[in-house]
């Protein structure tokens, strides 16, 4: 399985300011997958960074307030913009293990308070 | 949209009981059925999947069947164990795009010793 390293581990972050998460993955991968999870509740995919393209986002979820970056193949990041106290959840990275179509390996997740 | 349903929302079991968990999906071209367990404070990690040209699949405790036709899913855990209590999740791909998962809304498992 992958090791995938995401920071920070947590923050209580205030209203209105922006936060950015970080994800290193130990192997290059051609896909790296944005998930959100809210307090108690199941997980839902943000978006999808791809490396040398735009990232494609879900039905609900913006650029403008989910920002990515993926400068190379073992690293990206997600931009929270503009927090409310709604935003608080954990933001869970993820790989595929294989070529596509494969087992989806999680980060230990970013689990953010607003404020 | 696509949609996956997962029942029931929580399951109490006594130790050695089974247990058994399902799923159905929407999308018709969904070709991958993960599960995944999460624990307490820490991430989903996966226990056992299946694919749509398989039917059923087993590991130790766990096996995992498959109707496409009906398009559900279900999670069995026999011999129950008080580490099994956990969140469980279904998922189903959108298509046949793997990292794409669509996550039913979980199963809080508790086994009673």
């Amino acid at each position: 399985s992958a090791v995938i390293s995401q920071k920070p581990s947590r923050d209580i972050c205030q209203r209105g300011t922006s936060l950015t998460i970080q994800c290193q993955v130990d192997s290059q991968v051609t896909m790296m997958f944005w998930y959100r999870q809210q307090p108690g509740q199941s997980l839902t995919l943000i978006a999808t960074a791809n490396q040398g393209s735009e990232a494609t986002y879900e039905s609900g979820f913006v650029i403008d307030k989910f920002p990515i970056s993926r400068p190379n193949l073992t690293f990206s990041t997600l931009t929270v913009s503009n927090m409310s106290p709604e935003d608080s959840s954990i933001y869970l990275c993820s790989v595929e293990r294989g070529r596509g179509g494969g087992e989806l390996f999680f980060g230990e997740g970013s689990r953010l308070t607003v404020l | 949209g696509e949609n996956v349903e997962q029942h029931p929302s929580t399951l109490s079991v006594q130790e050695g009981d089974s247990a058994v968990i399902k799923c159905t999906y929407s999308d018709s071209a969904s070709n991958y059925f993960p599960w995944y367990k999460q624990e307490l404070g820490k991430r989903p990690q996966l226990i056992i999947d299946i694919r749509s040209n398989v039917g059923e699949k087993k590991d130790q405790r766990i096996a995992v069947t498959l109707n496409k036709t009906a398009k559900h899913f279900s999670l069995h855990i026999t011999e129950t164990q008080p580490e099994d209590s956990a969140v469980y999740f279904c998922a189903a791909s959108r298509g046949n795009q793997g990292g794409k998962l669509i996550f039913g809304q979980g199963t809080e498992l508790s086994v009673k010793p």
